[in-house]
């Protein structure tokens, strides 16, 4: 066990919906990461957010966002979703900004849009 | 662009035997590898990491070699056996920059009796 959670660990919804994933850090950590695992695209970091402001982007489509909560939870929001986004979003986060490299994984949620 | 491209895809490997997993990647910035593992079901977890400055690093049955002028490394299982039946990813990121984790595709690993 990571000692990050994320909830749902399951979501189904329809096109066009909008839905939150939630993300809790490790007790201390200041850095959440959301990254998406697609069969086709495999792991793809998506955003980082360190003691409640965002540091890095990655390959995150402007129909999502995301925020850090004083704290320290996450949530990523996914908008006007599309079949191609059902994929594993996995949250992790590390103590620092992530300078010193260990993130620690969640256990994902996984979305199924129809 | 793919910055790290791993192989092979899928490996299958009999107990005893020994796993490798090859990375090669193309930013010579990166100062930081990590590799791992993730069982189904379940989120990556660190396996072991190495940093440009060695060669190797071993842990217990898992090694990496690294080699900076080709710019490749990878992970050697020894003895391997059925529990460590995973998929397992090379990783990459380059340190005090924005600390974006890049990942290889992964390699399957079926380890038979």
């Amino acid at each position: 066990d990571s000692g990050v959670t994320q909830t749902p660990k399951h979501l189904i919804t329809a096109t066009g919906q909008r839905v939150t994933l939630r993300c809790s850090p490790r007790s201390g950590d200041l850095s959440v990461y959301w990254y998406q695992q697609s069969l086709d695209q495999g792991l793809q970091f998506l955003i980082q957010y360190y003691n409640g402001e965002e540091r890095a982007k990655g390959n995150i489509l402007e129909r999502f966002s995301a925020q850090q909560f004083p704290d320290l939870h996450s949530e990523l929001n996914l908008s006007s979703l599309e079949l191609g986004d059902s994929a594993l979003y996995f949250c992790a986060s590390s103590a620092d900004r992530g300078e010193t490299e260990t993130q620690y994984f969640g256990p994902g949620t996984r979305l199924l849009v129809l | 662009q793919q910055q790290v491209k791993q192989s092979p895809q899928s490996l299958i490997v009999q107990k005893g035997g020994i796993s490798i997993i090859n990375c090669a990647y193309e930013n010579t910035a990166f100062d930081y590898f990590p590799w791992y593992q993730q069982f189904p079901g379940k989120g990556p977890a660190l396996l072991i990491a190495i940093r440009p400055d060695v060669s190797e690093k071993k842990e217990g049955r898992f090694t990496i070699s690294f080699n900076k002028s080709a710019k490749q490394f990878s992970l050697h299982i020894m003895d391997s056996q059925p529990g460590d039946s995973a998929t397992y990813f090379c990783a990459a990121l380059s340190t005090g920059t924005a600390s974006k984790l890049t990942f290889g595709t992964g390699t399957r690993l079926q380890v038979t009796l």
